[in-house]
C-alpha cells in the first residue's frame, strides 16, 4: 500500500530559528500533499495543501510567511517553520493519496 | 467551516464487550474516513465509506455511513485489549478533494 515517510520524527529548536520537515511519498507519485497540525489532546487541524509546482493554499488564520511550505517534485512537500517559537512547539503531520498519513514530527521550541 | 462532533470522548469498557463510536455533522461530506491513531504516530486509515447508507465491515468493525451523509459509527463487537486506542473519524469536505475536518477523537479503553 501508499507509504508517506516524514522525517525527523522529532525536532526540537530554540526560539528564533527555523525548522525544517519532510514528506516524501515512497512508492506513488503525489502532486498533492497536505499538513496538518495537533495539539495536545486535540484533533488534527488542516494547515494548508500543498501542490506540486505551484504555491501551497493555506487555510483561514495560517500564516504562510511563518509555515513556508515547498512541493518541488512529485514525491516531496518540505514544512518550514521560520522564526519558531514555544506556541509553534506541536505534532505536525503530512498526508498524501490523501487519506495516507505520515508518521509525525513532534516539534518543541525552546 | 464542517464541523464533526465525535462521541464519546472516551470510552473504558471490557474485554468483551461492544462499543460504538458516532461522528455527527450538520454539514454533507463527500465523504467519511475512520481513523486509528497511537501515541506519538499519525493516524492509520482503517476505512474510507462514500455512499450514503453504506456499511463496511473489517473483522470485528462495522462501519456506516448515515442515508443523508453527514454522520457515520464505528462499532465494534467483543472488543479486545488490542482495540484500545485513539479513533478519529474525518469527513472529507465537498468540491475540496482530500481537505479533511477531524473530529475529536474516542479514547478507547479495553480492559481485561
Amino acid at each position: 500500500g501508499a507509504v508517506v515517510s516524514q522525517h525527523p520524527s522529532r525536532v526540537i529548536c530554540k526560539s528564533g530559528t527555523s525548522v525544517k520537515i519532510e514528506c516524501r511519498s515512497l512508492d506513488f507519485q503525489a502532486t498533492t500533499m497536505f499538513w496538518y497540525r495537533q495539539f495536545p489532546k486535540q484533533s488534527l487541524m488542516l494547515m494548508a495543501t500543498s501542490n506540486e509546482g505551484s504555491k501551497a493554499t493555506y487555510e483561514q488564520g495560517v500564516e504562510k510567511d511563518k509555515f513556508l511550505i515547498n512541493h518541488a517534485s512529485l514525491t516531496l512537500s518540505t514544512l518550514t517553520v521560520t522564526s519558531a517559537h514555544p506556541e509553534d512547539s506541536s505534532f505536525y503531520i503530512c498526508s498524501a493519496n490523501p487519506y495516507t498519513f505520515g508518521s509525525g514530527t513532534r516539534l518543541t521550541v525552546v | 467551516t464542517q464541523l464533526l462532533e465525535q462521541s464519546p470522548q472516551f470510552l473504558s469498557i471490557q474485554e468483551g464487550e461492544n462499543l460504538t463510536v458516532y461522528c455527527n455533522s450538520s454539514s454533507v461530506f463527500s465523504s467519511l474516513q475512520w481513523y486509528r491513531q497511537e501515541p506519538g504516530e499519525g493516524p492509520v486509515l482503517l476505512v474510507t465509506v462514500v455512499t450514503g447508507g453504506e456499511v463496511k465491515k473489517l473483522k470485528r468493525l462495522t462501519f456506516q455511513f448515515g442515508d443523508a451523509r453527514k454522520d457515520s459509527s464505528l462499532h465494534i463487537t467483543a472488543a479486545q485489549t488490542g482495540d484500545t486506542g485513539l479513533y478519529l473519524c474525518a469527513g472529507e469536505v465537498m468540491s475540496s478533494w482530500g481537505k479533511l475536518q477531524f473530529g475529536a477523537g474516542t479514547q478507547v479503553v479495553v480492559t481485561p
